[in-house]
Formats: C-alpha cells, sequence, structure tokens
C-alpha cells in the first residue's frame, strides 16, 4: 500500500534554530496536513494545505511556522526559530480529497523533533 | 467542553477475547465524522475504522466494528478476537462539520493485550 514519508525520523536541534521537517505524500493526494502530538498528549492539528496554499491552520500555527510544497512532490513544515515547547512528534498526513466527513487519512511515521 | 473523551487511560484484554474502547464526542453540528487510529509503540498513525453522522449502520473493518450510538454521542471502538499485535495506543477523533480540513483526537487508550 502506498505510504507518507516523513524524514528525518529524529531531528535534534538547538533553540533558536530553524527547522525543516520533510514530508513526501502519497502521489495522487491532493490534501497535505500537519499534525503534532507532543510527549504523552493528544494529536493536535496545525494547518492543511490544498492547491498551494493554506486551507486552515490552528492557533498553535503561529508566524514561527509555514508550510510549503516546492516540487510537486515533497511537502514541508519550517519552524523559524524554534522553541523548547516546540519539541514533539510531527506527523504529516495526506488524503485524495478533503472537506465532506468521509476521507481517511493517512499518516507518516512521524518526525520526532527534539529541541534543546 | 472537551470534544472527544476517552475515559479509559488503559484497557487490559486476553488475546483472543472482545474489548470494548470508549469514546465520547460533542458538537451541535448534524454532519461529522468519527475515526478511529491506532498508534503501536513504533509511533506511526494507523487509520483503523470511520463512521459518518449520516450512517445508519454501524461500521466494520474486519476485526474492528465502531458501536455508534447517536443520541448518546459514543462512538466506541470493539476489538474482536484480540491479537497481541492489538497492543497500541487507540485514538478516537472528530472531523466536525462541513468546511474543515481537521481532526480534533481525543487524549488516547493504551491497550495491552496479555497471552
Amino acid at each position: 500500500e502506498p505510504e507518507v514519508t516523513q524524514t528525518p525520523s529524529h531531528q535534534v536541534t538547538q533553540m533558536g534554530q530553524e527547522v525543516i521537517l520533510r514530508c513526501v505524500p502519497i502521489s495522487n493526494h491532493l490534501y497535505f496536513y500537519w499534525y503534532r502530538q507532543i510527549l504523552g498528549q493528544k494529536v493536535e492539528f496545525l494547518v492543511s494545505f490544498y492547491n498551494n496554499e493554506i486551507s486552515e491552520k490552528s492557533e498553535i500555527f503561529d508566524d514561527q511556522f509555514s508550510v510549503e510544497r516546492p516540487d510537486g512532490s515533497n511537502f514541508t513544515l519550517k519552524i523559524r526559530s524554534t522553541k523548547l515547547e516546540d519539541s514533539a512528534m510531527y506527523f504529516c498526513a495526506s488524503t485524495p480529497w478533503g472537506e465532506g466527513a468521509n476521507e481517511k487519512l493517512f499518516f507518516g511515521s512521524g518526525t520526532q523533533l527534539s529541541v534543546l | 467542553a472537551q470534544k472527544i473523551t476517552q475515559t479509559q487511560p488503559g484497557m487490559f484484554v486476553q488475546e483472543k477475547e472482545a474489548v470494548t474502547l470508549d469514546c465520547t464526542y460533542d458538537t451541535s453540528d448534524p454532519s461529522y465524522g468519527l475515526f478511529w487510529y491506532k498508534q503501536p509503540s513504533s509511533g506511526e498513525m494507523i487509520f483503523l475504522i470511520y463512521q459518518g453522522s449520516y450512517d445508519q449502520q454501524n461500521a466494520t473493518e474486519g476485526r474492528y466494528s465502531l458501536n455508534f450510538q447517536k443520541a448518546r454521542k459514543s462512538a466506541n471502538l470493539v476489538i474482536s478476537a484480540s491479537q497481541l499485535g492489538d497492543s497500541a495506543m487507540y485514538f478516537c477523533a472528530m472531523r466536525e462539520g462541513r468546511g474543515t480540513d481537521k481532526l480534533i483526537f481525543g487524549t488516547g487508550t493504551r491497550l495491552q493485550v496479555f497471552p
């Protein structure tokens, strides 16, 4: 079965540094998402992306965050200046269609971000 | 108020037995979708089952079934014939209404299957 691929699986960075988390969604999918999960807490929505623009974002997704689909296959999440509280597992997800209530979100394996 | 509530932080079940993981939700929107995901220790999120608010029948996917009680706003996951590989975190989630992309997750239930 096709899958969403995320790299790296683990990223360690110093506070204040920029990080880019990379994702390759399933090739014929149109909607892309980032979620995060702080250790021991629930999974939280960050942002959704369709047709080369953000379609929805949460209050977590502030000016420090940005997303991009630079080349038609990769989907990236950039954190401009990382904070300790950005340490979390970041999940990329994709789906062939959006809105409506019945699409299945395909998640990647996640990138564990550790900010020191 | 929590949109998705999973009241069981941990559950134990013996292999080959059935287990029910509870989920209640809160929404005033008539159109919504309910999902269950499995997260094994390796960390990935695996889709298990989906139930739409207008679906007349309870969803089933192999050994997984969703006990959807709309009036009670509950969407419990039933796993039949538990296997050792079912040991994982299980998350209930909701997409609330139309015009939104996001899933709202519960806090999860850790299921341990023992021989």
